[in-house]
């Protein structure tokens, strides 16, 4: 179970906007900043958003993220079909002097 | 083009050791903190251990702590996890990422393509 709380699946079809969430607590999201990855199929990880809304080099402007209290989210609007991936949130927690990355959100483009 | 090229993975015993390189390019290592984060076949991300540009600190996932060693040679340019005493669950996907230069600011900028290490008898 991850400490980071993640919906397992999301959908969208092409041209829509869809929201990916976050849930967290005080000693992570609640405290520090949050890091967005995209990860393609059988590739790497990609920083998508880092420090709660900053776009990583080269991320197109439908990526857009916000962060409230202990809860965060990553938009992604006029979706297309390149975008189908799993989606992970970060960020470092300070009970457990560690990152922790959420369980991951399958976005599927129908 | 900054570039993570990890290595070292393979088939190991539950109970044997292990140590992973990664070799990094295009960026002054030496500058930034660096990670380790594993992904089990189908399952997500999760964080291992990350050391800081100059070695002087480490730090561990609860489920590693005490069987890995997080190291770095800035002259080489490479880090390093000695994994020892290993378990079928320590069978991943590990991938060498760069954090920042103020680590709980930065996200991992860089990845490294991955190595599988597969623990069974």
């Amino acid at each position: 179970q991850s400490v980071l709380s993640q919906s397992p699946s999301a959908s969208g079809t092409p041209g829509q906007r869809v929201t990916i969430s976050c849930s967290g607590s005080s000693s992570n999201i609640g405290s520090n900043s949050i890091n967005w990855y995209q990860q393609l199929p059988g590739t790497a990880p990609k920083l998508l958003i880092y420090h709660n809304n900053q776009r990583s080099s080269g991320v197109p402007d439908r990526f857009s993220a916000s962060k409230s209290g202990t809860s965060a989210s990553l938009a992604i609007s006029g979706l297309r079909s390149e975008d189908e991936a799993d989606y992970y949130c970060a960020a470092w927690d300070d009970s457990l002097t560690g990152w922790v990355f959420g369980g991951g959100t399958k976005l599927t483009v129908l | 083009e900054m570039q993570l090229v990890e290595s070292g993975g393979g088939l190991v015993q539950p109970g044997g050791s292990l140590k992973l390189s990664c070799a990094a390019s295009g960026f002054t290592f030496s500058s930034y903190w660096m990670h380790w984060v594993r992904q089990a076949p189908g399952k997500g991300l999760v964080w291992v251990s990350r050391i800081k540009s100059d070695g002087s600190i480490t730090t561990y996932a609860d489920s590693v702590k005490g069987r890995f060693t997080i190291s770095r040679d800035n002259a080489k340019n490479t880090l390093y996890l000695q994994m020892n005493t290993l378990r079928a669950e320590d069978t991943a996907v590990y991938y060498c990422a760069r954090g920042g230069v103020n680590d709980i600011l930065s996200g991992f900028s860089v990845w490294g393509q991955g190595t599988l290490v597969t623990v069974s008898s």
